[in-house]
Order: C-alpha cells, then structure tokens, then sequence
C-alpha cells in the first residue's frame, strides 16, 4: 500500500534551473496539497487541489506552478529555481476537500538550489 | 482554527505509555483535534482525530476533555521507532486546504 508517492527524493538543481515535482496517490483521494518545510518554520501550503481540475493558491504560491495530471496525480514546477526555494516539499492527499477526513503525506523531497 | 500549546519535548521508557498533552482552550464547537507525527527525515504521519468523544484506533488514544479544551495523545506501549515530533491541530470540520503545524512536542522514547 504506497498511499502517496513522491519523486524524486533528492535533487540538487542550480540557480535559473528548472524542474518538475512528481507526486501520485492511490488511495482514490479527490483532494491534493503541496507543502514545503523550511527548518523552524513548520509547514506552510503552497497549492492545493480540491478536486480534478481545480488548483488554488495557498499561503507561498509565488515562483511556483502547478498542474492536476488526473486524478492521481499532482505536480509542482519551479519554473526559474531561487536559492531561497531550498526546502523539502511534501505532498499530501484527502478524500474529500470540504470534509474532516486526514491529509496523508509522502515522504518529501529534498531540494537544494545552489 | 484555534491555537494549540504542547511542551516541547517529552521522555518516555520503552515499553511504558506515552501521554501527550494538548491544550486548546479556545477551541470552538466544530473544531476537531488531529494528531500527527513527524519521524526524523519522513513526511508527516497522520495518527488520530477526534470531535469530543475519544478515539481509539491501532496507533494511539486519543482522550479529549469534557469542555475540549485540552486533549492527551496515548501511545500504549511505546517503542523505539516512536520517536517523533507530535502536532496537534485543531482545524474546523469541513474547512479547506491547509494543517496549521506548530512546534510540536519532540517524544523522545528510551531503552
């Protein structure tokens, strides 16, 4: 049971760069979220997707974009990668935005920007 | 959504319970209590949640106050791998997008 499933793990880009976070979940959940955690800072949303196709911008969206492939998966690009967009990004998923059932989160990945 | 105090780090002997407190003395009437944990380098781990009656599920307790202004999270048994940062979050039933993550509690579980 893989629930939600990041890629890549790690990846040290440089400055102007750009790339793609992958992010997919089988546990047929209609609503999915990006985070980044930065050290002392906790959590903070970056986009969500209440539903397949929809996007929504949360608390830090600028320098970054986002698209709903389908229902399972949901991708965050960093067009023109900063250093001060270092950070390990999670994404996460619920059933139904709206409801009180959990978010799930994947394992991260781990991002430098040199 | 309300906000919530835990200490912010904890002991407990492997083997024994694990109580971990949650104070939420503003919490409104349809605020829920989650729980989550955080083990070293791994996302964010859901354990439990709960309106006002308590909960039980194979992971944890979760024991809220009659006037559900504090809650405490039971480990039973804890083990090694129960080493975590602990959050609490009360966000409101049917609210959209974000989890509010504080500092949390830092268990420490030792042999």
């Amino acid at each position: 049971n893989a629930g939600v499933t990041q890629t890549p793990k790690f990846q040290v880009l440089k400055t102007g760069q750009s790339m793609t976070l992958q992010c997919a979940q089988d546990m047929n959940h209609n609503s999915m979220y990006w985070y980044r955690q930065d050290p002392g800072m906790g959590l903070r949303l970056i986009y969500y997707s209440a539903s397949e196709g929809t996007t929504d911008k949360g608390e830090v969206p600028n320098g970054y974009n986002v698209s709903r492939l389908n229902k399972r998966e949901f991708s965050l690009r960093l067009e023109s990668a900063a250093p001060s967009q270092t950070s390990v990004y999670f994404c996460a998923s619920s059933e139904v935005e709206g409801s009180n059932q959990p978010q799930h989160f994947g394992d991260g990945t781990r991002l430098s920007i040199l | 959504d309300a906000k919530t105090t835990q200490p912010p780090s904890m002991d407990c002997a492997e083997g024994r319970a694990a109580n971990l407190p949650c104070n939420h003395s503003t919490i409104s009437g349809n605020e829920y209590v989650y729980w989550y944990r955080q083990i070293h380098s791994q996302g964010p781990q859901y354990i439990i949640h709960g309106l006002k009656n308590n909960e039980t599920n194979e992971m944890a307790s979760l024991i809220i106050t009659e006037d559900r202004k504090s809650s405490t999270l039971i480990l039973p048994h804890a083990t090694l791998r129960d080493t975590a940062v602990y959050y609490c979050i009360v966000r409101v039933g049917g609210s959209n997008y974000k989890l509010t993550f504080g500092k949390g509690t830092l268990l420490t579980v030792n042999p």
